[in-house]
């Protein structure tokens, strides 16, 4: 079964400053897809930035960006010039190539400092 | 359209009770999901449907939890005899499969249901 392991369950960053989230993945698949979703405190989800796994290129959303390293099964988020706005759960999640559930990781929460 | 929508949004009961939600997708979206979330963790696949068919089914799905989608808009989804570790949000989420890439690899997700069993 496909498990992501998201091993920082809090962080925190100065305003305007750089953060990097980890996670990682195990999968026997070969296409897949990855995300990054932001939960705000008793808000709903939404989507960050996602990747296609036959895309080398990493996947870039204004201020997010992804380091995807696929033999490493490794998709990190960067947040450049964090704003107080990002504080929330950052959820990694994999979904195989057949449209089907997703797998989350276990969150990490985001402290944005003033 | 403003997206997934759930209903009740905090629901408290008594231990035994049955509970029912509800899950109104984005219209054009054929594909629902549920999922339940426990504090401080992701969340976990309950089951989804395509269309009113119910194709996949969690093992967290006990014989007291029951889906439904039929006429392939709404769900439901029915706890019986509620117990104390059901506590827990419980999120839907909707989705338009369509070509590899782009948009129809996104799930929208609804604000959740918080269910409390005392």
């Amino acid at each position: 079964a496909q498990t992501v392991t998201q091993s920082q369950p809090e962080m925190s960053v100065q305003e305007a400053e750089t953060v990097t989230l980890s996670c990682t993945y195990d999968t026997s698949e070969s296409d897949y897809y990855l995300f990054w979703y932001k939960q705000p405190p008793s808000r709903q989800m939404i989507l960050v930035i996602r990747q296609e796994a036959y895309k080398q290129q990493n996947a870039t959303e204004n201020r997010f960006s992804v380091n995807f390293q696929k033999a490493a099964k490794s998709f990190s988020l960067k947040i450049s010039d964090s704003q107080l706005g990002d504080a929330a759960m950052y959820f990694c999640a994999y979904r195989g190539g057949n449209f089907n559930k997703f797998y989350f990781g276990s969150g990490t929460k985001l402290n944005v400092k003033p | 359209d403003t997206g997934v929508s759930q209903n009740p949004r905090h629901k408290i009961t008594k231990r035994g009770q049955n509970v029912t939600f509800r899950c109104d997708p984005i219209s054009e979206h054929n594909r629902l999901y549920w999922y339940r979330q426990t504090l401080g963790q992701g969340p976990e696949f309950l089951t989804y449907f395509q269309n009113e068919a119910q194709l996949e089914k969690s093992r967290l799905l006990s014989d007291r939890f029951s889906a439904e989608r039929p006429k392939g808009s709404f769900s439901t989804l029915e706890i019986q005899r509620t117990e104390q570790g059901d506590s827990a949000m419980y999120l839907c989420a909707s989705s338009f499969p369509g070509l590899a890439g782009g948009p129809y690899n996104e799930q929208f997700f609804g604000p959740g249901t918080r269910l409390t069993v005392l």
